[in-house]
């Protein structure tokens, strides 16, 4: 078992640019969530998707777009990017209980230039 | 609304040294609290939890007992180790959901 993948581990862009973080997990998850971590901010859920084709906004949203493919699958896109959203991105699945154990990838360095 | 508050780190500390985070919070109804560690260049991971109030979550030599009196869930240790440092999250879900909402961590360094 994999567990949760993330693709990439490292990108720059420019300013304005688009790009597209994938996420994938192998544990039959209903359950997945993107954060962006930031320095002295914890973690922070941008969006959120309970089962194939629902998604829910976090408690950051704006700038971000995301597609819940399939059960596997759950994409970040950012179509324009800005200086502020330089972060370590984490993909994260699990059951859909409460209390459920929340199981991580091992996160994409964003930097915006 | 709901929070939570940890202490500022790092925390430093020597090996074999005795260990508290100490971690707060705000919440509506009765939330389920959650420790997770995360070591350099990974993901973070489950450390131990606990659902409901004078519950002790327990995992790896690592306690925290849900105080609802105190709104707190404080992580402790008896005797660290080199391999412990790491930084530690402290988390609450609220009740009737299972989304998280973490503290800002606390960076914990052990040497020899």
């Amino acid at each position: 078992n994999a567990g949760v993948t993330q693709t990439p581990k490292f990108q720059v862009l420019k300013t304005g640019q688009s790009m597209t973080l994938q996420c994938a997990q192998d544990m039959n998850h209903n359950s997945m969530y993107w954060y962006r971590q930031d320095p002295g901010m914890g973690l922070r859920l941008i969006y959120y998707s309970a089962s194939e084709g629902t998604t829910d906004k976090g408690e950051v949203p704006n700038g971000y777009n995301v597609s819940r493919l399939n059960k596997r699958e759950f994409s970040l896109r950012l179509e324009s990017a800005a200086p502020s959203q330089t972060s370590v991105y984490f993909c994260a699945s699990s059951e859909a209980t409460l209390a459920a154990e929340q199981f991580f990838g091992p996160g994409t360095r964003l930097t915006v230039l | 609304g709901n929070s939570v508050t940890q202490m500022e780190g790092p925390v430093t500390l020597s090996e074999e040294a005795f260990l508290t985070i100490n971690c707060t919070y705000t919440a509506t109804g009765y939330p389920s609290l959650f420790w997770y560690v995360q070591y350099p260049g990974e993901g973070l991971q489950l450390l131990l939890k606990a659902t409901k109030a004078d519950d002790k979550g327990s995992n790896k030599g690592f306690e925290a007992t849900y105080r609802k009196e105190t709104t707190s869930f404080h992580l402790e240790k008896g005797s660290v180790q080199v391999s412990d440092s790491a930084v530690y999250f402290c988390a609450l879900s609220p009740y009737n959901t299972d989304k998280l909402i973490f503290g800002t961590g606390t960076r914990l360094q052990v040497f020899p």
